[in-house]
């Protein structure tokens, strides 16, 4: 079964905009994490933000922020004042940590253009 | 120490033939992963160590696949008779082993089978 649902199409966002990358995930594990990895053209993944499942607060890194709703399983991504540099694949990754787990499950990614 | 180094960064080979990729973690990282992401999808796990002990393994991770971590630092991930659905973009990771923390990923290795 898919942990991790990302499908929203490619999208274009102006420079300078905000934009969410929407995120849903599905666990009975009551202790897990969320994170957010970009990956430009390169191909390197580079970490975001990490929210987890007992955090009472948002997480919040710079220009990213994570829009945490644990009822509704979604975990979205706000990027604010978009920069050319942001268009890249976006995606979200879950570990569920019971039983020693340490894998990230990710969802398919998001692509992100930022046009200036 | 800049990160996780991953080498080659593209590997062509013709299909039957065998291939070894190599991945320097961060220095104090002791888990080290390994993720085969291809065109369109997000990175799939491969198998996971702790220091040199080899703890998980996913089902992707048929019998020509193998992996090693001897010392705990270094790993190498060997593919022995190619195939081309091997062909794929293969990712390493390290992280701490304390809490819940996020995984560090090198540039990858692309491997091309013709």
């Amino acid at each position: 079964a898919q942990k991790i649902t990302q499908t929203q199409p490619g999208m274009f966002v102006q420079e300078k905009e905000a934009v969410t990358l929407d995120c849903t995930y599905d666990t009975s594990d009551p202790s897990y994490g969320l994170f957010w990895y970009k990956q430009p053209s390169s191909g390197e993944m580079i970490f975001l933000i990490y929210q987890g499942s007992y955090d009472q607060q948002n997480a919040t890194e710079g220009r990213y922020s994570l829009n945490f709703q644990k009822a509704r399983k979604s975990a979205n991504l706000v990027i604010s004042a978009s920069q050319l540099g942001d268009s890249a694949m976006y995606f979200c990754a879950m570990r569920e940590t019971a039983y020693g787990n340490n894998r990230l499950a990710f969802g398919k990614g998001n692509q992100v253009v930022v046009i200036p | 120490d800049t990160g996780v180094s991953q080498d080659p960064r593209h590997k062509i080979t013709k299909r039957g033939q065998n291939v070894t990729f190599r991945c320097d973690p961060i220095s104090e990282h002791n888990r080290l992963y390994w993720y085969r992401q291809t065109l369109g999808q997000g990175p799939e796990f491969l198998t996971y160590f702790q220091n040199e002990a080899q703890l998980e393994k996913s089902r992707l991770l048929s019998d020509r696949f193998s992996a090693e971590r001897p010392k705990g630092s270094f790993s190498t991930l060997e593919i022995q008779r190619t195939e081309q659905g091997d062909s794929a973009m293969y990712l390493c990771a390290s992280s701490l082993s304390t809490g819940n923390t996020e995984a560090f990923f090198g540039q990858g290795t692309r491997l091309t089978v013709v």
